[in-house]
């Protein structure tokens, strides 16, 4: 079974501070998965790579393969990104496994 | 587009009770997932369904079944109730994997609260 582990389990941030929320996983993996649980309770997907690194506005995902971890990080950090961020790795087939999330919070 | 949709939001039952959780997707994708989210815990897969008509179990089916009828709507019973199974429940949806796309994409639902007394 590939366990995932993300850390901090919690955080808590000034707004505008850079957030690194790291994420790291047993064995290999076919993807890894960023997704943002809202606080009304709605999983959304933010990010899914396999190499490299992705982009997306303020977030940038990286992944290590060798090293088997990958890091979400968001930078100028506001309000609205206080959420929990969830990371997922996929093995074999379309199955998820699922870290326990991290907690943000950004204090204005 | 609706997205992946499900019924009820909140619920509160009794020991013992039966129910039904709907999950509906309008995406037409193949793959559905019933996962359950308790705290200090990630989200685990209780069952997931490949296609119309298949269903599999996943890390915790114990307690539940499941049925896929038509392939919009997958559908998570609870035949007797118990406090374990006390948590949120999410759908997800996804296309298939194929060569071109080794990855996918899982689509969730917006949860239905449980509470068992």
């Amino acid at each position: 079974k590939n366990e995932v582990e993300q850390s901090p389990q919690n955080l808590t941030a000034q707004e505008g501070e850079f957030i690194t929320i790291n994420c790291s996983y047993s064995v290999g993996i076919s993807a890894l998965h960023w997704l943002q649980q809202h606080p009304g309770g709605g999983i959304v997907s933010l990010f899914m790579l396999s190499s490299g690194k992705k982009k997306h506005g303020r977030l940038i995902a990286t992944i290590n393969i060798q090293e088997k971890h990958s890091s979400l990080h968001i930078t100028a950090s506001h309000p609205r990104d206080s959420a929990v961020y969830i990371c997922a790795v996929t093995w074999t087939g379309n199955q998820f496994y699922f870290g326990t999330g991290t907690s943000l919070t950004v204090i204005p | 587009n609706a997205g992946v949709t499900q019924t009820p939001k909140f619920r509160v039952l009794k020991t013992g009770q039966s129910m039904t959780l709907l999950c509906a997707q309008d995406m037409n994708h193949e793959y559905m997932y019933w996962y359950r989210q308790d705290p200090g815990m990630g989200l685990r897969l209780i069952h997931y369904s490949v296609g119309e008509g298949t269903t599999a179990k996943g890390e915790v089916p114990d307690g539940y079944n499941v049925s896929r009828l038509k392939k919009q709507n997958f559908l998570l019973g609870l035949e007797s109730a118990a406090p374990s199974q006390t948590s949120v429940y999410f759908c997800a949806s996804s296309s298939p994997i194929r060569l071109s796309t080794p990855y996918n994409e899982q689509f969730f639902g917006p949860g239905t609260r449980l509470t068992v007394l």
